[in-house]
């Protein structure tokens, strides 16, 4: 049974620095793993997809690295700002279904 | 574009009482789930769709459970009887293709079973 873990579960940095959110997983055999963004009372925002044969994916200051072999990702944010604030959430998709972690709830503080 | 819609955002109910969720997938999207957030079990996958017939409803806690999707741009979740234990957000999301694409999320429906 595939279980996903991120650490750690909650991270409060000042604005303007350079992080890094982490997701681990138990089964390597997964077609992709995809980063998402919670804010509060909403659902899922789709960040980064990466396929199980890349490793990594880039979108403006956010860059997604994936080693499937060792069951780790990492969500890396530049220059973070208050916007970030949110929670971020790691899932593995596997032949029958998408796993999530329980998420890393970010607060950037101004 | 519009993105998935649900309705209502929020329902209050008693116990016992009959609880219709719905749902408006993407369209285009043929794959539409139905997932359960609680704080405890986090984000869990109830029910998936593919050109409107259920696929895989392992996840679906209860025989009170059931989800039906009568046409392409329409999903229902049903609860019958609901208990408090119900209590969760339930999101709807849809996604082209279910191994390759990434999956779009509504904004959740908000249930409390009193």
């Amino acid at each position: 049974k595939q279980e996903v873990t991120q650490i750690p579960a909650a991270l409060s940095v000042p604005e303007g620095e350079n992080l890094v959110l982490n997701c681990s997983f138990t089964d390597s055999a997964i077609y992709n793993l995809q980063w998402f963004r919670q804010d509060p009372g909403k659902g899922l925002t789709s960040l980064l997809l990466i396929q199980s044969s890349q490793r990594e994916q880039t979108s403006g200051r956010l860059n997604a690295s994936l080693d499937k072999s060792s069951g780790r990702s990492t969500l890396y944010i530049a220059a973070s700002q208050p916007g970030d604030s949110a929670t971020y959430l790691c899932a593995v998709q596997g032949a029958q279904k998408l796993v999530f972690g329980q998420g890393t709830r970010l607060t950037i503080n101004p | 574009d519009a993105g998935v819609i649900q309705s209502p955002r929020h329902e209050v109910t008693e116990m016992g009482q009959e609880v219709t969720l719905r749902c408006k997938p993407i369209s285009g999207h043929d794959y539409p789930f139905w997932y359960r957030q609680t704080m405890m079990r986090g984000l869990e996958l109830l029910i998936y769709f593919n050109n409107n017939v259920p696929i895989d409803d392992s996840g679906m806690p209860e025989d009170r459970f059931s989800a039906k999707m009568p046409n392409a741009s329409f999903s229902t979740l049903k609860i019958q009887p609901s208990e408090p234990r119900d209590s969760a957000v339930y999101f709807c999301a849809s996604s082209l293709n279910r191994l390759n694409q990434p999956q779009h999320f509504g904004d959740g429906t908000r249930l409390s079973i009193l």
